[in-house]
């Protein structure tokens, strides 16, 4: 069966503190995936998402990052974290149509 | 003006009433979504329609390609039905990307 990890959970980090946050995908291969932030109160937004290794498209500027060392694996980082970096952050794969989402990481900078 | 608008923003209801929770787009799209966020964060595809109407349970959803509309409804709505529910839609020249509403507030009362 197809699925989607995603940790940690919740995260609280200093500013200026460095972020690495993964994504895998198990049970598909050359998976189209995402990373969307979700703002309190706000809708979700696009960051980044990637259709093959080493493939990253930036959605918005801004403070992070993305990459894909391996087919099924996506990673969000960030060198130093910022108070506006704070939100809920979500990992989606599609194999050409619907969506699965991770759990999602609610990450706190404080 | 955005390029999916949701209405209403916030509804609250007695447990037992009939919802309808309104999608309107202005692009070209290929297919809608409708997905359901709990408060944990989480989120679930509902679902993914492109023509008609699609049902699941209680829920039920249609769209009309011509008037660029989308309706979720609930019938016999109950307190485990509180979420947000938000409307996504596929662009046409899109690689697969999610083009969001800002979501419904959605609180049945006991």
């Amino acid at each position: 069966s197809q699925t989607i990890h995603q940790w940690p959970a919740t995260l609280v980090q200093p500013v200026g503190s460095p972020l690495s946050l993964e994504c895998t995908v198990e049970g598909t291969s050359n998976p189209n995936l995402y990373w969307y932030r979700q703002a309190a109160g706000r809708g979700l937004q696009l960051l980044f998402y990637s259709v093959g290794i080493g493939q990253i498209s930036s959605e918005v500027p801004q403070n992070l990052s993305a990459s894909r060392p391996q087919d099924r694996q996506f990673i969000l980082s960030s060198k130093k974290l910022l108070l506006s970096d704070s939100g809920f952050y979500l990992c989606a794969w599609t194999p050409g149509g619907g969506y699965t989402f991770g759990s999602g990481t609610r990450l706190t900078v404080v | 003006k955005n390029e999916v608008e949701q209405s209403p923003q916030n509804l609250t209801a007695q447990e037992g009433e009939f919802i309808t929770i309104n999608c309107s787009y202005s692009v070209g799209i290929s297919a809608l979504h409708w997905l359901q966020q709990h408060p944990g964060g989480g989120i679930v595809s509902l679902f993914m329609l492109s023509s008609g109407k699609k049902k699941h349970g209680r829920l039920i959803a249609t769209i009309n390609i011509q008037e660029k509309h989308s309706s979720l409804h609930i019938t016999a709505s109950h307190p485990r039905d509180s979420a947000v529910y938000i409307c996504a839609v596929y662009r046409m020249d899109s690689n697969y990307q999610l083009i969001w509403g800002a979501g419904t507030k959605l609180i049945i009362k006991p």
